[in-house]
């Protein structure tokens, strides 16, 4: 079974860019989460979706991050505009609400933003 | 306040000794709880997961859970080289409350010297 892409692997933007980082879970998993990871925040999610719903968008990531579903197999997260402060490794994981709700991650997306 | 605390920040042992690596959860909601080990340039793994007080064990790897003081500890006997990663303790509520959202630690740098 395919794991959980991401694309791209790595990412560099000029400040005030508009990026899409793209990710396409593993199939049939039912939940989706966005994470951002730092050294020094560690994990943040970002937003939960489950059958496509938005379940939850952290509160501190709003104004400029922007999860979608399009469908059960493909989700995209934008930022816009870029910022340094962005830089960061962002993390997408999928799991399956009915088992163990074990979350399976990609591999990232690294975002420098310049 | 964080919710799930993980001890020590970081760690070293010599190739074939054991490594303990300590979680602690604030929030008595949560009851399930799962290790995480990530390799540099890669997404976190599921190690092992546990929901029931006392041990669990999968190979080199034991876990042990007291749900009364909400600790949870890892244990690496006969540590390799390669067991060289960030682990990461994470918490999730009852499974009644139909959510999967996992919150996670800060995580616990392994070094395995050869």
């Amino acid at each position: 079974d395919a794991g959980v892409t991401q694309t791209p692997r790595h990412e560099v933007a000029e400040k005030g860019q508009t990026i899409i980082l793209k990710c396409e879970p593993v199939s049939g998993h039912n939940d989706l989460f966005w994470y951002r990871q730092t050294k020094i925040q560690g994990l943040e999610l970002l937003s939960y979706f489950r059958s496509k719903s938005l379940m939850e968008d952290g509160g501190a990531f709003k104004d400029r991050f922007k999860a979608e579903m399009l469908n059960s197999s493909f989700s995209t997260l934008k930022i816009q505009p870029t910022e340094p402060k962005d830089s960061a490794v962002y993390l997408c994981a999928s799991s399956f609400v009915w088992s163990s709700y074990e979350q399976y991650f990609g591999p990232g997306t690294r975002l420098t933003v310049l | 306040q964080q919710k799930v605390q993980q001890s020590p920040e970081s760690l070293s042992v010599p190739e074939g000794g054991m490594a303990s690596l300590n979680c602690t959860s604030s929030d008595r909601n949560f009851q399930y709880f799962w290790w995480y080990r990530q390799h540099s340039g890669e997404g976190p793994k599921a190690l092992m997961s546990i929901f029931s007080d006392g041990d669990k064990k999968e190979g080199r790897f034991t876990a042990h859970l007291n749900k009364a003081s909400l600790h949870v500890s890892l244990h690496i006997r006969d540590s390799q080289p390669s067991d060289s990663a960030l682990y990461f303790c994470a918490a999730s509520e009852h499974r009644n409350t139909n959510t999967g959202k996992l919150t996670f630690g800060d995580g616990t740098v392994l070094t395995v010297k050869p």
